[in-house]
């Protein structure tokens, strides 16, 4: 069973709009990372955020963690066409081992 | 620097044969993991290799086994394929500890046929 589940399952914007999704979680965690996927490549590593923290920010990339609801937001700011992919968030056990959710799929149009 | 390496990029095989999937991690990196992507199902953990030794797996059958050898990189073997095996398998590396970063490489498409 997966660890985390991304909402919404897909997400159409044009180009200049924000983009936000959001990913929910089962168990305690020490941190989460965002992941995104272009076109069923390899996982490009976007952010990680600790479980102590509760708001990152990288560029136009804003994440929050709210650990008292088990829950996750991925924000993207004035979101640009090579910003269509698959986005993934992904919880990381006490092994190391990290469990992804089902990815949000990203389209921005020009 | 060079990042996380996957070859073969693309692989076919029949049903019943073996594959084999290499992976070269980031240069200081000593974790590598190994995921599987097929259709519908997700990103599914395989396995977890640190120094050399199988730290972790996932929920696969023995046919999926592997092995990290002393310049930290690795292979995935697929025994006895079948049809279901077909999937994208992307290696990952990371830091000496359990909580760090993973990075990936491009991935590996394996279809049996």
């Amino acid at each position: 069973s997966q660890q985390g589940e991304e909402d919404p399952q897909a997400l159409s914007i044009q180009e200049g709009e924000n983009a936000t999704m959001n990913c929910s979680y089962k168990t305690s965690i020490n941190n989460l990372q965002w992941y995104r996927q272009n076109s069923g490549r390899g996982l490009v590593h976007l952010i990680l955020i600790r479980s102590n923290e509760r708001e990152k920010h990288s560029g136009r990339l804003r994440v929050t963690l709210d650990t008292s609801k088990k829950s996750s937001s991925l924000l993207i700011t004035a979101s640009r066409a090579a910003d269509t992919a698959s986005y993934f968030c992904a919880t990381t056990d006490s092994w190391g081992k990290l469990q992804f959710g089902a990815g949000t799929q990203v389209v921005v149009t020009p | 620097e060079a990042g996380v390496t996957q070859s073969p990029t693309h692989l076919i095989k029949t049903r019943g044969q073996q594959a084999t999937l290499r992976c070269s991690p980031i240069s200081g990196h000593t974790s590598v993991y190994w995921y599987q992507q097929a259709l519908g199902l997700g990103l599914q953990f395989l396995l977890w290799y640190d120094e050399g030794e199988e730290r972790n797996r996932g929920n696969f059958p023995p046919r999926f086994s592997g092995r990290q050898f002393p310049n930290y990189s690795s292979e995935l073997n697929v025994n006895a394929l079948e049809l279901e095996d077909s999937a994208l398998y992307l290696c990952a590396s990371s830091l000496p500890h359990r909580q760090e970063t993973q990075y990936f490489g491009p991935g590996t498409r394996l279809l049996v046929l």
